[in-house]
């Protein structure tokens, strides 16, 4: 089955422990892209990626890092978690084209104490 | 920051009644429209991708229409039933291939 997915699904952590939500897809698709969701705002691009090792800044990059080391997976790092991280954060995925759509994974819903 | 932007907020309909949303977004730059329909505790999922002037989509009684120049979309619903209430979403795509997404459309239809 056609599919992204996002672990951990819920997570309560406290300020300051990194932490890193993985995501992976299969279906081989070259773009890949990490949001975040708060409630009235939508959902907020963070980071993309174009393909394997091109990586580029969404529209709150700020306190996150990601990696592409491989087609299938992109990580998403919070090396020093913050309490305005608190969020709902999905992974979508789709081929390079513009006329493609976003996969999305299932979510999931952080916590920073 | 680019703007995206949606109305009405929120909408609430009878069954049988049809509807329509709008998208505004920046006419530079303009790469796509992607449409996605989110329910409560799911995950969003598309609907439509637009890439030309002009474009038309359907999708059984769901369809979309994009002008590029004057930078809207419009999306409507004909004879919405109890299972169309969902958030929708547009997102705009520009050169470069940044996704901004609106704040939605959350949609309630009572039977």
């Amino acid at each position: 089955e056609a599919q992204v997915t996002q672990n951990p699904r819920y997570l309560i952590t406290v300020t300051g422990k990194k932490l890193t939500v993985t995501c992976s897809q299969n279906m081989n698709h070259e773009y890949m892209s990490w949001y975040r969701q708060d409630p009235g705002l939508g959902l907020r691009q963070i980071y993309y990626s174009m393909n394997v090792e091109v990586t580029d800044k969404g529209d709150v990059p700020e306190g996150y890092k990601v990696s592409r080391k491989e087609k299938r997976n992109f990580p998403l790092i919070l090396e020093s978690p913050s309490p305005n991280q608190t969020s709902l954060y999905f992974c979508a995925s789709s081929w390079q084209y513009s006329n493609q759509p976003q996969h999305f994974g299932d979510g999931t819903r952080l916590s920073i104490l | 920051i680019l703007n995206v932007e949606q109305s009405p907020q929120s909408l609430h309909v009878q069954e049988g009644d049809s509807t329509n949303f709008t998208c505004s977004f920046p006419s530079s730059n303009f790469y796509a429209l992607h449409w996605y329909r989110w329910e409560t505790a799911k995950s969003p999922e598309a609907l439509f991708v637009m890439t030309l002037n002009g474009d038309e989509k359907k999708k059984g009684r769901i369809s979309a229409t994009l002008n590029t120049k004057e930078g809207y979309s419009y999306l409507y619903i004909k004879g919405s039933q109890p299972e169309d209430s969902a958030t929708y979403l547009c997102a705009f795509m520009e050169y470069g291939n940044k996704l901004v997404f609106g704040a939605g459309t959350i949609l309630r239809v009572k039977s």
